[in-house]
């Protein structure tokens, strides 16, 4: 069990807009950076935001991520079928000393 | 260009041994702290284990602690995971990534392994 809480799925219409929600605690994304990767079935998981709102060169800027206290949001805007995936946080825990993913959000583009 | 190429993955036995390798290049793998990253079927991702740089400090999930150990080989530009006491839970594709301080950045594709009798 993710100690990262996402909800497991989530849609929308094309060209609409969805936010993923996750959520920690102080030992995680309380003190660290969040990430976000995209993962869709049988390819190559992509980082989509580093360092809670960063977005790596490449990454559209339809994709936005933002953090407070102990949970993060990542935002899509203008969805495209091509967006359906897997959508994971990650954090690193500074109690564990382990990095955490969260249990993944399930994106249709209906 | 960066390029991960996972290999090793196959069938073993409940109990076995197996090391995974990863064959790194277009980046300098001596000066970047590397992670394993697995899925297992139908799951989400789960972070492994993690190697900094020059292999001083390496870091696992509880569930592999004792069994699985990460290890490199800078001049070869590889990654490895050494793997003994499997266990069906185990079964997964396991991902090599860049990274581990703050984020992953580039991944590759992955090698399947499947425990089973």
């Amino acid at each position: 069990q993710s100690v990262l809480t996402q909800p497991p799925s989530v849609s929308a219409a094309p060209g609409q807009k969805v936010t993923i929600s996750c959520s920690g605690s102080s030992s995680n994304i309380g003190i660290n950076y969040v990430s976000w990767y995209q993962h869709l079935p049988g390819t190559v998981p992509k980082l989509l935001i580093y360092e809670n709102d960063k977005r790596p060169s490449g990454i559209p800027d339809r994709f936005s991520g933002s953090k407070s206290g102990t949970s993060a949001t990542l935002g899509i805007t203008g969805l495209q079928t091509g967006d359906e995936a897997e959508y994971y946080c990650a954090a690193r825990d500074s109690s564990l000393s382990a990095w955490l993913f969260g249990g993944g959000t399930k994106l249709t583009v209906l | 260009e960066v390029q991960l190429v996972e290999s090793g993955g196959t069938l073993v036995q409940p109990g076995g041994s197996l090391r995974l390798s990863c064959a790194v290049s277009g980046f300098h793998f001596s000066l970047s702290t590397m992670s394993w990253v697995r899925q297992a079927p139908g799951k989400g991702l789960e972070w492994v284990a993690m190697l900094k740089e020059d292999g001083s400090d390496e870091y696992y999930v509880d569930s592999v602690k004792g069994r699985f150990t990460i290890s490199r080989d800078n001049p070869k530009n590889s990654l490895y995971l050494q793997m003994n006491s499997l266990g069906v839970e185990d079964s997964a594709v396991y991902y090599c990534a860049t990274g581990g301080q703050k984020y992953f950045e580039n991944w590759g594709r992955g090698t399947l392994l499947t425990v089973s009798s």
